[in-house]
């Protein structure tokens, strides 16, 4: 079945700095892959999102390239700020062809604070 | 335009009473799904409609729990007996629903409601 592993957290930065928040998928076929965020006290929301092998999605100064050959949608910012603390997940959804209608895979979540 | 809307926000129930989750969808978005997120885990997919036609509830963990949608609009997801292992979060999220992308499509995810069974 699909599966989507995220780093371990919590991860803790001070602003400024650079972030790499790596994610791993299995899938059949040729998946989406999404990152989704969860600011405190609100829903989760979409960040940004990749649909084919190759593409950038980007989106608040992240980014994320989908590389079917690594299996991998790392996200990636340059410079965090404090309000860029929130939990952050990776999921996909299967490809076209079977039934499963988008319904999303998530990984476990990869909470992240920033300190000023 | 309103978001994804889910009622109630928190929710206490004794063991094995029973609970009827509400959620109403953005206007005009024919898929809907009702996932379940436990205390530190991603969330994971209980079940979908297109418009009132439940196509896949494979991840319903029991027979306990039932969903519907009869207008295809307000889904309503229902768990009678409640167990101390129902407690989590259950997100509702809505998509516009195009056949040819469905897999490619953003799903706008309500507040969710927050169940805690004693």
């Amino acid at each position: 079945g699909n599966s989507v592993t995220q780093m371990e957290g919590p991860v803790t930065l001070s602003e400024e700095a650079f972030l790499t928040i790596n994610c791993t998928y299995t899938a059949t076929g040729y998946p989406s892959l999404f990152w989704y965020v969860q600011y405190p006290g609100e829903g989760l929301q979409l960040l940004l999102k990749a649909t084919k092998a190759d593409d950038k999605g980007s989106n608040k100064g992240f980014e994320a390239t989908y590389r079917k050959e690594t299996t991998s949608f790392h996200l990636e910012k340059g410079s965090v700020q404090v309000s860029d603390s929130a939990v952050y997940f990776c999921a996909l959804s299967a490809g076209a062809g079977g039934t499963s209608y988008g319904k999303l895979t998530f990984g476990q979540g990869t909470i992240l604070t920033v300190h000023p | 335009g309103a978001g994804v809307s889910q009622s109630p926000r928190y929710k206490v129930a004794k063991r094995g009473q029973d609970v009827a989750l509400r959620c109403d969808p953005i206007s005009g978005h024919v898929s809907l799904f009702w996932y379940q997120q436990a205390l530190g885990q991603g969330p994971e997919f209980l079940t979908y409609f297109q418009n009132e036609a439940q196509l896949d509830k494979s991840g319903l963990p029991s027979d306990r729990f039932f969903a519907e949608r009869p207008e295809g609009s307000v889904s309503t997801l229902k768990i009678q007996r409640t167990q101390q292992e129902d407690s989590a979060v259950y997100l509702c999220a809505s998509s516009l629903g195009g056949r040819a992308v469905w897999f490619q499509e953003t799903q706008y995810f309500g507040p969710g409601t927050r169940l805690l069974v004693l």
